[in-house]
């Protein structure tokens, strides 16, 4: 069974610090990673998409990256701001006729101004 | 378009009652998600859909939850009887390609049976 783990669960930096989010998962036939964003009382939505085949993905700031082999991937947010704060959760894909998305808890992000 | 409507936002209940939460996809997916978050368990995925047909239900907590979707513009999903650790915010999410690459979520309904 599939198992999706973030750390730390929660974050707090200054405005302006770059920062590294963390994702492990323990089964590495994924068929992608995505990693979404969580704002209080609302939905997730999606930030980056990375496919099996691939070894990151860039979006402005924030930079994604995927090591299959060694079940890891990383978000990288560069000069974080206060918009920045919510939850941050990763979910891996499963290939096959199955497309099931299991998530990670989460980080809480808070950027201090 | 206006994103996947869900509704109620917030429902407050007695254990016992029975309780349905409904979900309007985004027009044009035809892929449809349920899924529950709680500080425990995280976000599990429930079941989804595909052309109104349920494709997975493995997540389904117990025979007290169903889920149906009579038509591609809504579904919902029933709690009967609800029970206090059914407790939870319940998303759900559509998406339109075949491989479901994303996923976009509505605002979640935040359900507390007392």
């Amino acid at each position: 069974k599939q198992e999706v783990t973030q750390i730390p669960a929660a974050l707090s930096v200054p405005e302006g610090e770059n920062l590294v989010l963390n994702c492990s998962f323990t089964d590495s036939a994924i068929y992608n990673l995505q990693w979404f964003r969580q704002d209080p009382g609302k939905g997730l939505t999606s930030l980056l998409l990375i496919q099996s085949s691939q070894r990151e993905q860039t979006s402005g700031r924030l930079n994604a990256s995927l090591d299959k082999s060694s079940g890891r991937s990383t978000l990288y947010i560069a000069a974080s701001q206060p918009g920045d704060s919510a939850t941050y959760l990763c979910a891996v894909k499963r290939g096959g006729s199955n497309y099931k998305l299991t998530f990670g808890k989460g980080t809480l992000l808070t950027v201090n101004p | 378009d206006a994103g996947v409507i869900q509704s109620p936002r917030h429902e407050v209940t007695e254990m016992g009652q029975e309780v349905t939460l409904r979900c309007k996809p985004i027009s044009g997916h035809d892929y449809l998600f349920w899924y529950r978050q709680t500080m425990m368990r995280g976000l599990e995925l429930l079941i989804y859909f595909n052309n109104n047909v349920p494709i997975d239900d493995s997540g389904m907590p117990e025979d007290r939850f169903s889920a149906k979707m009579p038509n591609a513009s809504f579904s919902t999903l029933k709690i009967q009887p609800s029970e206090p650790r059914d407790s939870a915010v319940y998303f759900c999410a559509s998406s339109w390609d075949r491989f479901q690459e994303t996923q976009y979520f509505g605002p979640g309904t935040r359900l507390l049976v007392l």
